[in-house]
């Protein structure tokens, strides 16, 4: 079964700090993954996915990731947080077909 | 504008009453999906449908029901036979159910308390 692991269910930076966001996925075949964020209280909004095309993916809000075949992972970066980056993040595998699965979410914090 | 409605934002019931969430898409797409989210366990899916007048149990469909008549709609009811229906509901769609390079679109969700 496919599976994803966050890293860390709560990770506080200071704002201007680097943010890394740890995500590793177990796949018998070459995924699809995404990172998603959500704010209190609402929808998941998309901020990047791979799709084989690029292995570092750029994303909204100045966010990227990197995926890496030999580590199975596909950690979540931004250069400098800024306070509008506190929210839950998460990401997802989809191997194929219709199924996403999550990881449990890791909650960021910036402290100013 | 396009995207994903779902109404109530909450919704409070009294245990051992059925209860049915709305979920209306304007973006054309296929595939909905609807999805249970509790705290520190991220987003299990619950029920999908690829196409009108079909759909698929997910992960933990117990206790769950839906229907697929129109393509922009995918209503959910959560039965007195679900144990634990507290939780905060998500509605998704996708262009396409069948490949896994398309995105999921999120509702802005469904807080249920059954008390």
């Amino acid at each position: 079964a496919q599976s994803v692991t966050q890293l860390g269910s709560h990770v506080s930076v200071s704002e201007g700090a680097l943010v890394l966001l740890r995500c590793n996925y177990s796949s018998s075949v070459p995924p699809y993954l995404f990172w998603y964020v959500q704010y209190p209280n609402q929808g998941l909004q998309l901020l990047l996915k791979y799709t084989s095309a690029a292995t570092l993916v750029k994303g909204i809000n100045g966010f990227e990731a990197e995926f890496k075949k030999s580590e199975t992972s596909f950690h979540l970066t931004k250069p400098s947080a800024h306070m509008s980056d506190a929210a839950e993040y998460f990401c997802a595998v989809r191997p194929d077909g219709n199924k996403l699965v999550f990881g449990a979410g890791t909650i960021l914090r910036v402290k100013s | 504008d396009g995207g994903i409605t779902q109404s109530p934002k909450y919704l409070f019931r009294k245990e051992g009453q059925n209860v049915t969430l709305s979920c209306e898409q304007n973006l054309n797409h296929d595939a909905m999906y609807w999805y249970r989210q509790d705290p520190g366990q991220g987003l299990r899916l619950i029920y999908y449908s690829q196409i009108v007048n079909d759909f698929q149990k997910g992960d933990i469909a117990e206790g769950y029901s839906v229907s697929r008549e129109k393509k922009e709609s995918f209503p959910l009811t959560v039965t007195s036979a679900q144990k634990n229906p507290t939780a905060f509901y998500l509605c998704a769609s996708s262009i396409d159910g069948t490949s896994g390079s398309y995105e999921q679109y999120f509702g802005p969700g469904t807080r249920l308390t059954v008390t």
